[in-house]
């Protein structure tokens, strides 16, 4: 069965970086896109941003240009994403979910179960 | 790109239909038929309800239900049951590799 299983909680001072990791499987990895989504407290979802399985294609939400980068591992079919410079209203729940190239309506079908990451001093 | 608009909450008797709204504009609701819905309760993460406006992906209840007209995609719950108590959240592919989500809509089962 298809599983994203999500890196531990972190807890990071402002102006810190974080790096976060999805790591797949119950599937063909290269086969599949991965977005980035967040739910800050009392918010509602975010996209963050997809890539492609071998890495060499992002795509970003405008807010989080320059600060983020997603990579993948496929040896270990592990999808990862990088948030520099953090503030306090980074704090949110991110998570994982399965993505296509857009066109098949099949995206966020499975999600990983979340990271939480508290910024604060 | 600015965020779908649903409403904030509805709320139902057990067995009653409800429907929540996701409005955008012709640029991405209205312009791609690829409107999906989720189902999310606290701590856990979001289930994937409805995909390309009106279908249901494999073990979905049939009690749910999406529909499109113009820039407006609907999603209809009938029979409405305890644990349909969630928020639910409306999603578009806006083109240029990008997604944008709904405010979300906190159902409330009286």
């Amino acid at each position: 069965q298809v599983q994203l299983v999500q890196s531990g909680a972190e807890v990071k001072k402002p102006g810190a970086s974080v790096k976060l990791s999805c790591r797949a499987s119950g599937y063909t990895f290269i086969t599949y896109y991965m977005h980035w989504v967040r739910q800050a407290p009392g918010q509602g979802l975010e996209w963050l941003g997809i890539i492609n399985p071998s890495g060499d294609n992002t795509k970003y939400a405008q807010r989080l240009q320059g600060r983020v980068t997603m990579t993948t591992h496929t040896s270990t079919r592990t999808v990862y994403m990088d948030l520099r410079s953090l503030t306090s209203e980074d704090t949110a729940v991110y998570y994982c979910a399965r993505g296509t190239t857009g066109t098949t309506g099949l995206d966020f079908d499975y999600w990983g179960q979340g990271t939480l990451v508290t910024v604060s001093s | 790109q600015s965020a779908l608009t649903q409403p904030a909450s509805v709320s139902g008797s057990p067995g009653q239909s409800i429907t929540i709204s996701c409005t955008g504009t012709s640029s991405d609701v209205g312009l791609f038929n690829l409107v999906s819905w989720f189902q999310h309760h606290p701590g856990k993460p979001p289930k994937f309800l409805i995909y390309v406006d009106t279908k249901r992906p494999s073990g979905i209840s049939t009690r749910f239900s999406g529909s499109k007209s113009g820039n407006t995609a609907s999603l209809t719950i009938s029979g409405l049951q305890a644990e349909d108590e969630a928020h639910y959240y409306c999603c578009s592919y806006v083109g240029g590799s990008s997604w944008v989500f709904g405010g979300g809509t906190k159902l409330t089962v009286l």
